[in-house]
């Protein structure tokens, strides 16, 4: 049980430049999340899927991409990357149990670096 | 979400308690107190959450006051593995499948000496 699974770890990227985070959790669970972290800041959300085919925005969702086509996968992408992306990148994931009080303990994965140049 | 209110900082002497208080005077009666951890550079971790009773796991211990305007995480027997940044959030279950989506604040830092 791996849990969720972020790659890669670091990434340095040059302005215009495109890419995708990966994010993948093998728990079965329904909801899935994509966050930023930039220095001396909380984490911020970007977007987020609560099942497959099923994604909508967050907060900071301006220059980023993702789509749900399986329960274990929630890729992000950069389409255009931008110095200002330079940040952390965490993915998380819960079950969804409207009601449930666990629906809302996220499990994360360790991390995405990326800088943009 | 009812707003959260934390000291930005904390320092803890090894193997003693570590007491984190988390202000929500505006928390309304659906929503739960959440409390996750972030060591450093690592992706925030789970503690404990809990509505109205007291709370306790293998981590640590959650006491909610009787008004529910306030709570303190507390760590038994703090170990310097235990300094980290630690997020109280507050958040009702009513969004459907959204209520995944935590607002992280910036935390107190607690700083575990020995």
């Amino acid at each position: 049980n791996a849990g969720v699974t972020q790659t890669p770890k670091f990434q340095v990227l040059k302005t215009g430049q495109s890419m995708t985070l990966q994010c993948a959790q093998d728990m079965n669970h329904e909801y899935m999340s994509w966050y930023r972290q930039d220095p001396g800041m909380g984490l911020r959300l970007i977007h987020y899927s609560v099942g497959a085919g099923i994604t909508d925005q967050g907060e900071v969702p301006n220059g980023y991409n993702v789509s749900r086509s399986t329960t274990e996968d929630f890729p992000l992408r950069l389409l255009s990357a931008a110095p200002s992306q330079t940040s952390v990148y965490f993915c998380a994931s819960s079950y969804t149990g409207t009601g449930v009080s666990g629906a809302n303990v996220l499990t994360f994965g360790a991390g995405s670096r990326l800088t943009v140049l | 979400d009812a707003k959260t209110t934390q000291p930005p900082s904390m320092d803890c002497a090894e193997g003693r308690a570590a007491n984190l208080p988390c202000n929500h005077s505006t928390i309304s009666g659906n929503e739960y107190v959440y409390w996750y951890r972030q060591i450093h550079s690592q992706g925030p971790q789970y503690i404990i959450h809990g509505l109205k009773n007291n709370e306790t796991n293998e981590m640590a211990s959650l006491i909610i006051t009787e008004d529910r305007k306030s709570s303190t995480l507390i760590l038994p027997h703090a170990t310097l593995r235990d300094t980290a940044v630690y997020y109280c959030i507050v958040r009702s279950l009513n969004y459907g499948g959204s209520q995944g989506n935590l607002i992280f604040g910036k935390g107190t830092k607690l700083s575990v000496k020995p």
